[in-house]
């Protein structure tokens, strides 16, 4: 069973408000990623963090940004939610310097009106 | 450009009948090949991966077959359930820093 979080589970939220997502894993992994998912469809990396103070741009461009201000806290925000960003963020983690189990939490539902 | 290709998108099996889901990579330098199932509302989970240096491995119902040369890899399930019905999502990836490559998945549909 996998310990990473990640609230909420669903939100439903108006054009123009600042949104964040949270994700947190109690496993010490140092390697933490966010995917954008359409439910049911690829995955696609939106952002990824070797470890504390450390962020790097996925291969789908993203209005969206996060930190990495302690290990275990990868949060994304995004400034002003638009119902393009209508979508499934799914947040991982796995240990760094290994090809390890990549855990995936649960997933945020996101809807923007 | 697409790394890793997978089909098909979606499969329907019978119960008790294998289900075989197929996916072709491009980059040698790939050392990593995982499938996940996912539930719908759930996230990814890893079932089995396998490493190039094997050419099968079999857990349970599940088993990877890699070959190398042709660069592509399956999973077979064989004894498919009804509880089986999953997105089934193959990836790769290039040595301990390398970020995972998915396919773009496979909906599995068991029928009873």
């Amino acid at each position: 069973e996998a310990d990473i979080y990640q609230t909420p589970r669903y939100l439903v939220i108006g054009t123009g408000k600042k949104i964040t997502l949270e994700c947190s894993q109690t496993m010490g992994h140092d390697k933490m990623y966010w995917y954008q998912q359409d439910p049911g469809m690829e995955l696609h990396l939106i952002h990824y963090s070797y470890g504390v103070n450390s962020t790097e741009k996925g291969d789908l461009s993203s209005e969206s940004t996060v930190s990495r201000i302690r290990t275990e806290h990868f949060p994304l925000t995004l400034e002003s939610a638009r119902p393009s960003h209508t979508s499934q963020y799914l947040c991982a983690s796995k240990k760094a310097g290994s090809t390890d189990t990549q855990y995936f939490g649960p997933g945020t539902r996101l809807t923007v009106l | 450009q697409q790394q890793v290709k997978q089909s098909p998108q979606s499969l329907i099996v019978q119960k008790g009948g294998i289900s075989i889901i197929n996916c072709a990579y491009e980059n040698t330098a790939f050392d990593y090949f995982p499938w996940y199932q996912q539930f719908p509302g759930k996230g990814p989970a890893l079932l089995i991966a396998i490493r190039p240096d094997v050419s099968e491995k079999k857990e349970g119902r599940f088993t990877i077959s890699f070959n190398k040369s042709a660069k592509q890899f399956s999973l077979h399930i064989m004894d498919s359930q009804p509880g089986d019905s999953a997105t089934y999502f193959c990836a790769a990836s290039r040595g301990s820093q390398g970020n995972l490559i998915f396919g773009k998945g496979t909906k599995l549909s068991v029928k009873p």
